[in-house]
């Protein structure tokens, strides 16, 4: 089975900072990665796959990069609607998400 | 904006079965897969399976196999989990969500809350 690691596990930041999170996988996926945003009560919300397309709706502050078994999420300039849970997801062998970046007010 | 609509929230006893149900369009039914993802309380994601709803094909995660089962009314567009022999550690949200066979999860459904106790 392949392993997804996220890092950090919590992100303490303020609006309008620059922010990113990696994951890493336990083999290489190609780019079949996706990353999904999660706030609390609510079901995952699909914003990037294949490591960097965008989804359409998503705001361009979002941003993913990454190939192989070294992935990242970046978020340009965050915004209060920002803070949330965020996870990567391999689809290259069956699925598997990462553990989950929450990103907190600082 | 592909729509699932699943199952209200249910409390079952340990040893017992449920089934959540996740209803979909009939586009959706018929050109996706439907996958099944649980996230117990303050935790993670884990996937646990994916069905074909026009073909009925389906594949589970090894963790669950042998207490997942995956079945579909055509007549209503509803895709079923039944998750067996029941234990507190299956407390969780339960989500269905679709896909391409190869792909992330496009869209999901609203989550259904199963409880286990006592």
């Amino acid at each position: 089975d392949i392993q997804m690691t996220q890092s950090p596990s919590t992100l303490s930041a303020s609006v309008g900072d620059r922010v990113t999170i990696t994951c890493r996988a336990s083999q290489s996926i190609s780019t079949w990665l996706a990353w999904y945003q999660q706030k609390p009560g609510k079901a995952p919300k699909l914003l990037i796959s294949k490591a960097s397309s965008l989804e359409s709706g998503v705001p361009s502050r979002f941003s993913g990069s990454g190939s192989g078994t070294e992935f990242t999420l970046t978020i340009s300039s965050l915004q209060p609607d920002d803070f949330a849970t965020y996870y990567c997801q391999q689809y290259n062998s069956y699925w598997t998400f990462g553990q989950g970046t929450k990103v907190e007010i600082k | 904006q592909v729509q699932l609509v699943q199952s209200g929230a249910e409390v079952k006893k340990p040893g017992a079965s449920v089934k959540v149900s996740c209803k979909a369009s009939e586009y959706t039914f018929s050109n996706f897969y439907i996958h099944w993802v649980r996230q117990a309380p303050g935790q993670g994601l884990a996937w646990m399976g994916i069905f074909h709803p026009s073909g009925g094909s389906t594949y589970n995660a090894q963790k669950f196999e042998g207490r997942v089962t995956m079945t579909r009314d055509t007549s209503t567009t509803t895709v079923y989990l039944e998750l067996s022999s029941l234990r507190s550690e299956d407390t969780a949200v339960y989500y269905c969500a679709v896909g391409a066979l190869l792909g992330p999860f496009d869209s999901w459904g609203q989550g259904t809350l199963v409880s286990v106790s006592s």
